[in-house]
């Protein structure tokens, strides 16, 4: 199975900072990495496929990249709703598999 | 639009059994891959079980396989995840997740969850 790294678990943030998260995989996945948001209670929501292709409706401060085994997601200029927990994803082969998550506060 | 309804999920004894169903609107099963993603209390997203584009062999996740099976309904377009032999640590909120067209696993939209605890 391929393993997915996310790193850090959390980091503290405050508005208008520029965050990243990097993820990395075990195997190399070509770029069938996606990203999800998700708050508390909630339902996960889909931020990026493809590596770096946002979603429909998502802001352009999001951004992604990477290929292979290294990816990051990016906010650039974090707004009170991006606050919650993101985890890549990788869709190249089954079983699919999650990162452990990391926490923007 | 694309709606994603998940029901059936219960308290259960372990080794007790349950459906679980998640009722599609706006696209048809035949043509999109979907997938159940359970998340414990506390934990992060982990993928279960799916169905492929082609509607082939199912896929599973080592910790559910042989005593899970997904399923899809298509004349009524609703996927199916039977629970079987259940475990404590099965306990978890059940997504359904439909990926985008072209792709296995492109989680595209997500059901709002149903809960299963297993306890004694």
């Amino acid at each position: 199975d391929i393993q997915m790294t996310q790193s850090p678990p959390s980091l503290s943030a405050s508005v208008g900072d520029r965050v990243t998260i990097t993820c990395r995989a075990s195997q190399a996945v070509i770029n069938h990495l996606a990203w999800f948001q998700q708050k508390p209670g909630e339902a996960p929501r889909s931020l990026i496929f493809g590596a770096s292709n946002l979603q429909s409706g998502v802001p352009s401060r999001f951004s992604g990249s990477g290929s292979g085994t290294y990816f990051s997601l990016t906010i650039s200029g974090l707004q009170p709703e991006d606050f919650a927990t993101y985890y890549c994803q990788q869709y190249k082969f089954f079983p699919l598999t999650f990162g452990g998550g990391t926490k923007v506060e | 639009e694309v709606q994603l309804l998940e029901s059936g999920g219960d308290f259960v004894q372990p080794g007790g059994s349950l459906r679980l169903s998640c009722e599609a609107s706006g696209f048809s099963l035949n043509t999109y891959a979907v997938s159940w993603v359970r998340q414990a209390p506390g934990q992060g997203l982990e993928w279960v079980a799916g169905i492929s584009i082609n509607g082939g062999a199912p896929h599973y996740a080592d910790s559910v396989r042989g005593r899970f099976i997904v399923s899809r309904d298509t004349s009524r377009n609703i996927l199916l995840l039977q629970l079987n032999s259940l475990r404590v640590e099965d306990t978890a909120i059940y997504f359904c997740a439909k990926a985008q067209l072209g792709f296995n696993g492109c989680f595209q939209s997500w059901g709002q969850g149903t809960p299963v605890t297993v306890s004694s």
